[in-house]
């Protein structure tokens, strides 16, 4: 069975350090990792995902994510905070399609709120 | 293109009371779903449906129905609700994919918050 864990449900920084929210899985098989963002009151946003391409993964707003197999990680990282990036982020995982029927069930961990301070 | 709808947006419910979630896309997506958000747990797949007429159990499938008569729309009923179905509840779409390693993103609603009295 496939699972996330975000550690920390709650991250702050300010306005211009480093961010960076943790992310680690577990999949038997060859999993697709992304990250989600959910601003206050909307759906959800894809931010970037990984689908065993680069293991370094760039995604929209100035975040990237590098997917280590060996730590089974997925940490997602930006390298100066706004305060626009403010919200609640989510990792997910998914079996790639050669394992999953081509269904693509997203397993989300259960989020990171990032708060950003001036 | 509006993407992925969700109606209503807000709802209140008694125990017991029995409601319809309505979902539409209009990107001509054959995979939807349905989540239930819960504070510390993320999101939870509730149902899903690979293409018109077909409906499979998610993780949390107890309480709910599902239908999906036409590709575009994707119905949540709620029989006989109760308070642990309170929650936000978000419909999403997703293109089938069409070789072996490809992936394509699920796109997500604005969601629905139901609170069960």
């Amino acid at each position: 069975a496939q699972s996330v864990t975000q550690l920390g449900s709650h991250v702050s920084v300010s306005e211009g350090a480093l961010v960076l929210l943790r992310c680690n899985y577990s999949s038997s098989v060859p999993p697709y990792l992304f990250w989600y963002v959910q601003y206050p009151n909307q759906g959800l946003q894809l931010l970037l995902k990984y689908t065993s391409a680069a293991t370094l993964v760039k995604g929209i707003n100035g975040f990237e994510a590098e997917f280590k197999k060996s730590e089974t990680s997925f940490h997602l990282t930006k390298p100066s905070a706004h305060m626009s990036d403010a919200a609640e982020y989510f990792c997910a995982v998914s079996l790639t399609p050669l394992f999953s029927g081509g269904y693509n069930k997203l397993i989300f961990g259960a989020g990171t709120r990032l708060a950003v301070h001036p | 293109n509006a993407g992925v709808t969700q109606t209503p947006k807000f709802r209140v419910l008694k125990t017991g009371q029995s409601m319809t979630l309505l979902c539409a896309q209009d990107m001509n997506h054959e995979y939807m779903y349905w989540y239930r958000q819960d504070p510390g747990m993320g999101l939870r797949l509730i149902h899903y449906s690979v293409g018109e007429g077909t409906t499979a159990k998610g993780e949390v499938p107890d309480g709910y129905n599902v239908s999906r008569l036409k590709k575009q729309n994707f119905l949540l009923g709620l029989e006989s609700a109760a308070p642990s179905q309170t929650s936000v509840y978000f419909c999403a779409s997703r293109k089938r994919v069409t070789t072996p390693q490809s992936y394509n993103e699920q796109f997500f609603g604005p969601g629905t918050r139901l609170t069960v009295l």
